[in-house]
């Protein structure tokens, strides 16, 4: 147990809706990254934040979007979901910046139909 | 922008033996931090091992090291008296150690390799 939670761990819904994951960090963790993680496009990083705010941005849709809230848990929402979007995305956290291990979370496993 | 490339899908050891993971990246960085993540069929990421470029001393944890040869840039694993726990994908990552830039704090993953332990 990496000591960083995510919730729910499985979600079905339909193409066109929007859902939010949610992600708590490790007790003292600041940063929260998020990645997607699917068969076509392998591991990917999506957006960074620290300690509140925005940090750093990889490949990530217009139709998501994220952010971290001042108890550090933080979500991501999805819109307009396509079946693309099916994929498992995870969390995780370091205490601080760059130089820190990154610990994940399970996961999130999102299937569009 | 960096790459990582694990150019085994799929390799396969017997129980007790050792077998080495490849791993290539590309940087133009000099200082940068080099990982090992095991992901077994829960798809949870685990940590396995941790390299910092600056260090010239190979990182060891238990039954796995690493060989990290900066200047032909390779970081290959190596997993000794391999066990059943052991089956899992295994994926190299690489991460900046350099401040600002749009990809602080971000993992680049290779493509990973599937391991096969037979008993």
């Amino acid at each position: 147990d990496s000591g960083v939670t995510q919730t729910p761990k499985h979600l079905i819904t339909a193409t066109g809706q929007r859902v939010t994951l949610r992600c708590s960090p490790r007790s003292g963790d600041l940063s929260v990254y998020w990645y997607q993680q699917s068969l076509d496009q392998g591991l990917q990083f999506l957006i960074q934040y620290y300690n509140g705010e925005e940090r750093a941005k990889g490949n990530i849709l217009e139709r998501f979007s994220a952010q971290q809230f001042p108890d550090l848990h933080s979500e991501l929402n999805l819109s307009s979901l396509e079946l693309g979007d099916s994929a498992l995305y995870f969390c995780a956290s370091s205490v601080a910046g760059y130089t820190d291990t990154q610990y994940f979370g399970p996961g999130t496993r999102l299937t569009v139909l | 922008a960096q790459t990582v490339t694990q150019s085994q899908p799929e390799m396969s050891v017997q129980e007790a033996e050792t077998v080495t993971l490849s791993c290539t990246y590309d940087t133009s960085e000099s200082d940068y931090y080099l990982f090992w993540y095991k992901q077994p069929p829960s798809r949870q990421m685990i940590l396995v091992i941790r390299q910092e470029a600056y260090k010239q001393q190979n990182a060891t944890e238990n039954r796995f090291s690493v060989n990290f040869q900066k200047a032909a840039k390779s970081f290959s694993l190596k997993i000794s008296d391999s066990q059943l726990g052991d089956a899992a994908m295994y994926f190299c990552a690489y991460r900046s150690a350099e401040t600002g830039g749009t990809s602080y704090g971000k993992l680049t993953f290779g493509q990973g390799t599937i391991l096969t332990v037979h008993p």
